[in-house]
């Protein structure tokens, strides 16, 4: 149980284009969802907690209008990166936690690669 | 502030030798902390939680921690190490900031050797 899959597992776009990927609870209703950044060889770095049905909490110093989140169900959150640059290149991780009382868990899925050329 | 740390960057031990990966965290309320493996190009695997109660917890893969208030640490420890047990481990810590969130460490990079 618990699985969280992420799609695509890898994807190269031009710079100036935009990249949709999903992130989706697969056998659990995911209240909260968070997307993480992991740059080579370091560790996860926290873009934005979602929760279904509102707006997405950014932490500082993430462009919202930059990397757009979308937690449009219980099941399913995206994240856009749009007008994609070369520095936007990285390992993107995001995370469902089944938001159960007082259980801060949460279940990681396996990456998406981005590369902008 | 809240952080954990990782003080060793990477480790190198024998197939078969114990381990100990060390985490010290800061936080000022009850800490929930999670030790997480991680392969090259994957996603994150939970080895083990504490969230409360017995200090010492077990996890899979043979790994276990022992949580110390006393000295903020949450050790992860694996008594005989196989080949594949080489990767990448984070320690991290859930803060309540009106909705809970992860705070991780560097990592420290395993490496076997035969």
């Amino acid at each position: 149980g618990a699985v969280v899959s992420q799609h695509p597992s890898r994807v190269i776009c031009k710079s100036g284009t935009s990249v949709k990927i999903e992130c989706r609870s697969l056998d659990f209703q995911a209240t909260t969802m968070f997307w993480y950044r992991q740059f080579p060889k370091k560790s996860l770095m926290l873009m934005a907690t979602s929760n279904e049905g509102s707006k997405a909490t950014y932490e500082q110093g993430v462009e919202k209008d930059k990397f757009l989140i979308n937690h449009a169900s219980l099941t399913l959150s995206t994240l856009t990166v749009t007008s994609a640059h070369p520095e936007d290149s990285s390992f993107y991780i995001c995370s469902a936690s089944p938001g159960t009382s007082g259980r801060y868990e949460q279940y990681f899925g396996p990456g998406t690669r981005l590369t902008v050329t | 502030a809240q952080s954990v740390t990782q003080p060793d960057i990477h480790i190198t031990v024998s197939e078969g030798a114990s381990l100990e990966l060390r985490c010290n965290y800061s936080y000022g309320a009850t800490p929930y902390l999670f030790w997480y493996v991680q392969s090259p190009g994957q996603g994150l695997q939970l080895l083990l939680k504490y969230f409360s109660g017995d200090t010492l917890v077990q996890g899979i893969k043979g790994f276990e921690a022992e949580f110390k208030r006393s000295q903020s640490s949450f050790n992860l420890r694996k008594p005989s190490v196989h080949w594949s047990d080489a990767a990448e481990y984070f320690c991290a810590v859930a803060v309540n900031t009106g909705g809970f969130k992860t705070i991780f460490g560097a990592g420290t990079r395993l490496f076997v050797k035969a």
